[in-house]
């Protein structure tokens, strides 16, 4: 069964620092997301990673996999109080069973001024 | 452009009431899905469709029911409701199985007294 664990679970930060939020997979999976959520809205998807290696960017924001660690990481840079959110990784099984993902819980972030 | 829809945003059920979580979608897309969000949590699994006329159990199936009849729509069943069934339900979309991103719709608010 594939479990996904993120930490933290809640990360409060200063504008302008940077971090990175981790998100492990206990068994293999072939591809990793990384959604946003706003409170009381619905999911934004932000990156799709497909192969051992793979880093993609946007804005501030950056994503990479380590399929071998099944680890994937995603880095904020000098951040701003709009990336406040919570965050979603989620993994899929390349080893059958239901055609959906498994989420991790799920990092609130709180970027203040 | 529409997207996912999910109707209705807001409800609350009797324990032991029933009711049909609608879930469209205008982008053509084959690969539908229902998740459950609890407070805190990442989301979870409910049922899957490939296609029309094909779905499929994900992690959490108990105490619900679908159908897709056509491509567009997903409806999500749930009878004899239980103060267990309160949760956010977000219904997603994707052209293919995972690997492509996701469209998730606003999300339905439940709850169950």
């Amino acid at each position: 069964e594939l479990k996904v664990e993120q930490n933290p679970l809640f990360l409060s930060m200063q504008e302008g620092k940077n971090y990175t939020i981790y998100c492990n997979y206990s068994t293999t999976s072939d591809r990793l997301y990384w959604y946003r959520q706003d409170p009381g809205k619905s999911l934004e998807s932000l990156f799709v990673l497909l192969s051992n290696g793979a880093v993609k960017q946007e804005g501030r924001l950056m994503a990479s996999l380590d399929t071998k660690a099944r680890l994937s990481t995603l880095h904020i840079t000098a951040a701003v109080h709009d990336l406040s959110a919570t965050y979603f990784c989620a993994a899929h099984s390349s080893g059958g069973g239901a055609d959906g993902l498994t989420f991790g819980k799920g990092t609130h972030l709180i970027i203040q001024p | 452009n529409a997207g996912v829809t999910q109707t209705p945003k807001f409800r609350i059920l009797k324990i032991g009431q029933s009711m049909t979580l609608q879930c469209a979608q205008d982008m053509n897309h084959n690969y539908m899905y229902w998740y459950r969000q609890d407070p805190g949590m990442g989301l979870k699994l409910i049922y899957y469709s490939v296609g029309a006329g094909i779905t499929d159990k994900g992690e959490v199936p108990n105490g619900y029911n679908v159908s897709r009849s056509t491509t567009e729509d997903f409806p999500l069943r749930l009878e004899l409701a239980a103060p267990s069934q309160t949760s956010v339900y977000f219904c997603a979309s994707s052209w293919a199985g995972t690997g492509v991103e996701a469209f998730f719709g606003q999300g339905t608010r439940l709850t169950v007294v």
